[in-house]
């Protein structure tokens, strides 16, 4: 299976621009790449995920290089309220078991 | 809505005895997983449960772990003689098999203590 490679913690003000890097250097083609977060006390929660474009959503954008070799989440305004750790991970469409998670990234968000 | 229900929230046991987790998945979704996340650590994959499907069990750490799923719904979580190094947070999710996103839906988890 193919695994991700995220720092370990970043740290943002709040209301500016925060990119949280994911490498996937061994990811096939039928590889989705999703984000999930987690919020501290509560469980994992879907924020975004795409193939091979770009992709936006009302909570992040997906930026996905053009090898897939690596991804960024971008919080785009960061609040005190996306402080959370951040997984990014990949999955083969239709194969939905086996899902693994990291790491993560755990994002500190100053005011 | 009706998410993911997880019980009980909290459970305090004492080494060598039996605990079981409860997962209501939210109603027609198909996918159900558990995972197991220790303390400031990841989530650690136990078992998927896909409709009638045999369950991947590839994930538990020993045979003390068991899980079963009835109906094709309400999945129960059971460890045997509990160490304590079972204590951690184990979270139920679900997802419905086909879909746009296939996205997890996560319960707030139960935390298991092991005295």
């Amino acid at each position: 299976d193919a695994k991700t490679t995220q720092p370990n913690s970043m740290e943002s003000n709040e209301e500016e621009p925060v990119h949280l890097p994911c490498n996937h250097s061994t990811i096939s083609g039928t590889d989705y790449i999703h984000w999930y977060r987690q919020l501290p006390s509560q469980g994992p929660e879907y924020v975004i995920h795409g193939l091979t474009s770009n992709v936006n959503n009302r909570m992040a954008s997906l930026a996905i290089a053009e090898d897939r070799k690596s991804s960024t989440l971008i919080l785009h305004r960061a609040t005190l309220r996306d402080a959370a750790v951040y997984y990014c991970i990949l999955r083969v469409e239709y194969n939905f078991n086996k899902f693994y998670f990291g790491s993560g990234t755990k994002l500190n968000v100053k005011p | 809505g009706a998410g993911v229900s997880q019980s009980p929230s909290n459970k305090v046991t004492e080494k060598g005895k039996d605990v079981e987790l409860r997962c209501d998945p939210i109603s027609g979704h198909t996918a159900l997983y558990w995972y197991r996340q220790s303390l400031g650590q990841g989530l650690e994959f136990l078992i998927y449960f896909q409709g009638n499907s045999a369950p991947d069990k590839s994930g538990l750490p020993s045979d003390r772990f068991s899980a079963e799923r009835t109906g094709g719904s309400v999945s129960t979580l059971t460890i045997q003689r509990t160490q304590q190094e079972d204590s951690a947070v184990y979270l139920c999710a679900s997802s419905t098999r086909w879909g746009n996103t296939g996205e997890l839906f996560f319960g707030e988890g139960s935390r298991l203590t092991v005295l």
